[in-house]
């Protein structure tokens, strides 16, 4: 079945480490977004890519790094920068023209930072 | 992206019709209404969406104001599965990214 997969689903790591969150999808959809998640808010936009070996920061940016190099995998890492890591990640993924805009998600990756 | 304002909360009897409000006052023509919903602890799911006129599929109905200021979302016979938090979303035709406010947390009660 089609659909986005991230892994892992938890994640526990010490402060100071980077941590690579997976998310591989085989929709065939250009676009590719992340984003961060604290209890009781929305969803805020770390970065997204429109194309292979292309992404633009979102509006959290900061301690966060992606690439980009095939069309069906999107990987986030956490750096030790970021100063609040601890969230629910959510990967998403859309097609790039028409105007649906309708985006699917993954289940999400919860990572602790203990 | 225009911005929207929705109720933190809102209770539902089971079988009876859910209807979710959402303001969008300064939306711009070419701007979409999006819905979509999270239930606890997973990925958003998209519902559905409009331009002007009201919309329906098999999980919900959208019903947007002749001057599109506001529009409404209606389950029309809520169980309790459909307890979640309610996003509504306005964006333009183009490629940007969704923008989530809080939305509505929709408690479904039997």
């Amino acid at each position: 079945d089609g659909g986005i997969t991230q892994s892992p689903k938890y994640l526990f790591r010490k402060e100071g480490q980077n941590v690579t969150l997976s998310c591989e999808q085989n929709l065939n959809h250009d676009a590719m977004y992340w984003y961060r998640q604290d209890p009781g808010q929305g969803l805020r936009l770390i970065y997204y890519s429109q194309i292979v070996n292309d992404f633009q920061k979102g509006d959290i940016a900061e301690g966060y790094s992606v690439s980009r190099e095939k069309k069906e995998s999107f990987p986030l890492t956490v750096t030790s920068a970021q100063k609040n890591p601890t969230a629910f990640y959510l990967c998403a993924s859309s097609r790039l023209a028409g105007r649906t805009g309708e985006l699917f998600f993954g289940e999400g990756s919860r990572l602790t930072v203990l | 992206d225009a911005k929207t304002t929705q109720p933190t909360s809102m209770d539902c009897a089971e079988g009876r019709a859910a209807n979710l409000p959402c303001n969008h006052s300064t939306i711009s023509g070419n701007e979409y209404v999006y819905w979509y919903r999270q239930i606890h602890s997973q990925g958003p799911q998209y519902i559905i969406h409009g331009l002007k006129n009201n919309e329906t599929n098999e999980m919900a109905s959208l019903i947007i104001t002749e001057d599109r200021k506001s529009s409404t979302l209606i389950l029309p016979h809520a169980t309790l599965r459909d307890t979640a938090v309610y996003y509504c979303i306005v964006r333009n035709s183009g490629n940007t990214p969704l923008v989530f406010g809080k939305g509505t947390r929709l408690s479904v009660i039997a």
